[in-house]
């Protein structure tokens, strides 16, 4: 039964290229969360989704950040045109469906560190 | 200062210890949780305590919340050097955004 997995661990762009981070939620979970964190800071909540569909993107920027959750296959941040300030650890949780705790506990992955030089 | 601040910022103790952690809030709240993370790794979800509860108990964890002073506080007794971690606590907000708002951490050392 595996956990949450993330993919790239570290990714590496350049200023202006596109970063796509990848996320697998535990299995039979449905809510998927999309954290940022920086050195020395806790998490800062970015969009919360559910299977084709986006619940919260309170928390993204409204520019060049987007994420999604196919019927099929991994959720995707997507982040465009990086610049330097999108340098950090982003982390995915995933939770049981509603009623089942969601937001009650949040499962989540390594993270995947983004630098951009 | 922002949701979910957790006092003191860095905490070192000798083995054996117990280790207490704060963290403070500010707005209403469903349930506050406490997640663990290890350097690189992702958090870990310790215990939850609702909004409604005093207090629980989680093997060596213990956690109080008062709301009335919106702060809660998260006691590991009989510390081990495996403790040693960035420890976190996180409020689900009523009326809120979706995800959990995360505090800045409390740095953990257990001095063996």
């Amino acid at each position: 039964n595996a956990g949450v997995m993330q993919n790239p661990r570290h990714l590496v762009r350049r200023r202006g290229q596109e970063a796509r981070l990848r996320c697998s939620p535990m299995k039979g979970h449905s809510h998927v969360y999309w954290y940022r964190q920086l050195p020395e800071e806790g998490l800062k909540f970015m969009v919360y989704l559910q299977k084709e569909n986006i619940i919260d993107e309170s928390g993204m920027p409204k520019e060049r950040f987007s994420a999604e959750f196919p019927k099929e296959g991994p959720s995707i941040l997507r982040i465009q045109q990086v610049v330097r300030g999108d340098s950090a650890a982003y982390f995915c949780a995933s939770s049981p469906p509603t009623g089942q705790g969601a937001n009650e506990k949040l499962f989540f992955g390594s993270g995947t560190q983004l630098s951009v030089l | 200062s922002q949701q979910g601040e957790e006092d003191p910022q860095a905490l070192s103790i000798q083995e054996g210890e117990n280790a207490t952690m704060n963290c403070s809030y500010k707005t209403s709240i469903n349930n506050l949780q406490w997640y663990r993370q290890n350097s690189g790794r992702g958090l870990v979800h310790l215990i939850l305590i609702r909004s409604n509860e005093r207090e629980k108990h989680s093997g060596r964890l213990r956690v109080t919340l008062d709301t009335s002073k919106k702060s809660s506080s998260l006691l590991i007794t009989a510390s081990r050097a495996a403790d040693t971690a960035s420890y976190f606590c996180a409020t689900d907000e009523r009326g809120g955004a979706d995800g959990l708002t995360f505090g800045k951490g409390t740095h953990l050392i257990i001095q063996p």
